[in-house]
């Protein structure tokens, strides 16, 4: 089964527009986390946003805020005022502990990513 | 340079042969993690390891071999290559498994199967 959903592949925002870009996630570790990465065209992979399943609040890191809904278990990517350097792929991921190791390690798992394109 | 690195940023090599990618990281992170990127599937997990001498599979394991002597180094070992392994393969290492803590990834490897 699927952990982390991006059901979005492609989005288009006009510049200086928000955008949310949508992440369903599915665990049973109530000790979790959320993030969201960025990846350019160029290939690296950029850390965005960090949201814990315990934080009460949402992320917000400037122009990025997380937009955590924890009894729907989504974790959605808001984009405020996009800028043409947005234009990338973005990877909505999730840490929790993995079932093969008897639920003691930590893995990380990515969902299928959004590739985000703004439009002057 | 402090960070992380992948040797060979490209590799081309042909079906059947063994091919070794190399992750190496300065930072003394316990976590390690191998992932392979395609097209319409996003980055899937291979194997992760928590620290020296302990590995687990992630997602896609099948046809892949890692090791985990150093905490600094993880590499990643096909056994014997297949075209359906061309991909580009991410490294990634964190601190420990606290769930916060971000991953820092490498800059990949791209390989081809021929």
């Amino acid at each position: 089964a699927q952990k982390i959903t991006q059901t979005q592949p492609g989005m288009f925002v006009q510049e200086k527009e928000a955008v949310t870009l949508d992440c369903t996630y599915d665990t049973s570790d109530p000790s979790y986390g959320l993030f969201w990465y960025k990846q350019p065209s160029s290939g690296e992979m950029i850390f965005l946003i960090y949201q814990g399943s315990y934080d009460q609040q949402n992320a917000t890191e400037g122009r990025y805020s997380l937009n955590f809904q924890k009894a729907r278990k989504s974790a959605n990517l808001v984009i405020s005022a996009s800028q043409l350097g947005d234009s990338a792929m973005y990877f909505c991921a999730m840490r929790d502990r993995g079932e093969n190791s008897g639920g003691s390690n930590y893995k990380l798992t990515f969902g299928k990513g959004t590739l985000l394109t703004v439009n002057p | 340079d402090a960070g992380i690195t992948q040797s060979p940023r490209y590799k081309i090599t042909e079906t059947g042969r063994q091919v070794t990618l190399m992750c190496h990281q300065t930072w003394s992170h316990s976590y390690m993690f191998w992932y392979r990127q395609d097209l319409g599937h996003g980055l899937r997990l291979i194997y992760y390891s928590a620290a020296a001498d302990i590995t687990d599979k992630g997602e896609v394991p099948d046809g892949y071999v890692v090791s985990r002597s150093k905490t600094e180094n993880f590499p990643l070992t096909l056994e014997s290559a297949t075209r359906s392994q061309t991909s580009v393969y991410f490294c990634a290492s964190s601190a420990s498994g606290l769930p916060g803590l971000e991953a820092f990834f490498g800059q990949g490897t791209r390989l081809t199967v021929v």
